[in-house]
C-alpha cells in the first residue's frame, strides 16, 4: 500500500507571494492533518480534515487555509508568504481521527 | 492546554548501549505515538500506545496513562537510530508533539 505522498518536496518562494502544498493520504484513510516543523517552535498542529471538512485548527493565522476533496487528497494554502513561514511542513493520514497517524516525507519551503 | 515534556533533550551514546526516552504530559489523553524523525526530516511510526506495553525488535514502549508517562527503550543501539525521538498524543481535537529527544549514537 503506497504511503502518504506530498508535493512538491521542494519550494523557494519570496516574501508576498502565495504557495499550495499537496497531500495525497494512504488508500482508504480519511483523516488528514497538517503540521509545520520549524527550529524554533518545534512540531506543530496546522489543522485537521475529515470528510472534506475541516475538523479543527490550530493556532495560526487565517493566511493558512486548506481543503480536502473527495477522494480524500488535501491541499494546503499559505498566501502572502512571511519570512517565518519558512519551514518543514508535513501531512499526516489516518483511517479516522483517533487512529495512528501516518506521516508524509514533508514539503520543505523557504522564503526569500 | 495540554503540556508535553520529553527527557533528556539531548542523548549521546555509544553504539550498542541501552537507553530509556521519557514523556510525561499533564492531562489524560487517549492517544499516543512514538515516532523517529530521522537525519532527513523522514517522521516514521515506531508506536502507538495509549496504555501498556509494546515490543518491535530493538525497540519496546510502555505507557501508564494513569501515572501520565511514556517510556522508549532503545537497546543495543545502533548508528542508524541517531535522529530526533518525538511523543506525540491526541487532546481533544488537537496532535500535540514534546519538543523531542534528540539521540546521537557514536560507532
Amino acid at each position: 500500500k503506497a504511503g502518504v505522498t506530498q508535493t512538491p518536496r521542494y519550494l523557494i518562494k519570496t516574501r508576498g507571494q502565495q504557495v499550495t502544498l499537496s497531500c495525497s493520504p494512504i488508500s482508504g484513510h480519511r483523516s488528514v492533518s497538517w503540521y509545520q516543523q520549524t527550529p524554533g517552535q518545534g512540531l506543530q498542529f496546522l489543522f485537521e480534515y475529515f470528510s472534506e471538512t475541516q475538523r479543527n485548527k490550530g493556532n495560526f493565522p487565517g493566511r493558512f487555509s486548506g481543503r480536502q476533496f473527495s477522494n480524500s487528497r488535501s491541499e494546503m494554502n499559505v498566501s502572502t508568504l512571511e519570512l517565518g513561514d519558512s519551514a518543514l511542513y508535513l501531512c499526516a493520514s489516518s483511517p479516522e481521527g483517533d487512529q495512528p497517524q501516518h506521516f508524509g516525507d514533508g514539503t520543505r519551503l523557504s522564503i526569500l | 492546554g495540554i503540556q508535553v515534556e520529553q527527557s533528556p533533550p539531548d542523548l549521546i551514546l555509544q553504539e550498542g548501549a541501552n537507553s530509556t526516552l521519557r514523556c510525561n504530559f499533564s492531562d489524560s489523553v487517549n492517544n499516543l505515538q512514538w515516532f523517529h524523525q530521522n537525519p532527513w526530516g523522514q517522521l516514521i511510526n515506531l508506536f502507538y500506545i495509549p496504555s501498556g506495553t509494546k515490543q518491535n525488535g530493538r525497540l519496546s514502549a510502555t505507557t501508564v496513562a494513569t501515572e501520565r508517562y511514556s517510556l522508549l527503550y532503545i537497546s543495543s543501539s545502533q548508528t542508524t537510530d541517531s535522529g530526533v525521538y518525538f511523543c506525540a498524543l491526541r487532546y481533544g481535537q488537537n496532535f500535540v508533539f514534546g519538543p523531542g529527544t534528540r539521540l546521537s549514537v557514536l560507532p
